[in-house]
């Protein structure tokens, strides 16, 4: 079993949906959680970063841990051609920096 | 700031080949990092270094050699090339701050390698 299980897509919505992209995760260690957004032919880009439990929000985006299942989500409103790319989860003990990245879910979005 | 760039962009290797790709950065970063992205598998790490002179082992290390001569240069080496290394290399970069989730890995623009 993989630590780190993401719903590879791809996935197609029209523009203005709501999104929702999710992880889940084995390794209770786990603490800290991100996601990054990665275009075609570039390198992936941290979007959103959440310590512990609860949700944070960052305009459209809103990112929500739940320890207790071992499940996180990152929430897109409105959502944009330009958020057109693949999301990958990614999450850490902490420590000296091994992070951990999910296999990544391929979103388009339809003008 | 040019941030993370890698060298070469693209290559084709023949098996048994040899070759090394350069990563550099100008953001003065302690930690530095490489990964292969391979489909269905998502990023995967093959070295990392967490300061000049220092390299470690990382997920999946075999075929690959790395050195950190230089603060700002992180360089990946593969001494005979076997087709299973096909793949997009990324190098990364961060500055350590003592919360993980804070060291926003900087990465580059990837390097497509073809193994025939």
């Amino acid at each position: 079993q993989k630590e780190v299980e993401q719903d590879p897509g791809p996935l197609s919505v029209p523009e203005g949906a709501i999104v929702s992209l999710n992880c889940t995760y084995s390794n209770s260690a786990f603490q800290y959680f991100m996601w990054y957004r990665q275009y075609s032919r570039k390198g992936p880009e941290l979007l959103m970063y959440t310590y512990s439990s609860g949700n944070k929000e960052d305009g459209r985006f809103t990112a929500q841990v739940d320890k207790s299942s071992k499940y996180i989500s990152l929430f897109i409103r409105d959502s944009q051609p330009s958020d057109s790319a693949t999301y990958l989860c990614a999450m850490s003990s902490g420590g000296y920096q091994k992070v951990t990245f999910g296999t990544g879910t391929k979103l388009q979005v339809i003008p | 700031n040019a941030g993370v760039t890698q060298t070469p962009k693209f290559r084709v290797l023949k098996t048994g080949q040899s070759m090394t790709l350069l990563c550099a950065q100008d953001m003065n970063h302690e930690y530095m990092y490489w990964y292969r992205q391979d489909p269905g598998m998502g990023l995967r790490l093959i070295h990392y270094s967490v300061g000049e002179g220092t390299t470690a082992k990382g997920e999946v290390p075999d075929g690959y050699n790395v050195s950190r001569l230089k603060k700002q240069n992180f360089l990946l080496g593969l001494e005979s090339a076997a087709p299973s290394q096909t793949s997009v290399y990324f190098c990364a970069s961060s500055y350590p701050s003592g919360r993980a989730a804070r060291d926003e890995q900087f990465f580059g623009p990837g390097t497509r390698l073809t193994v025939l």
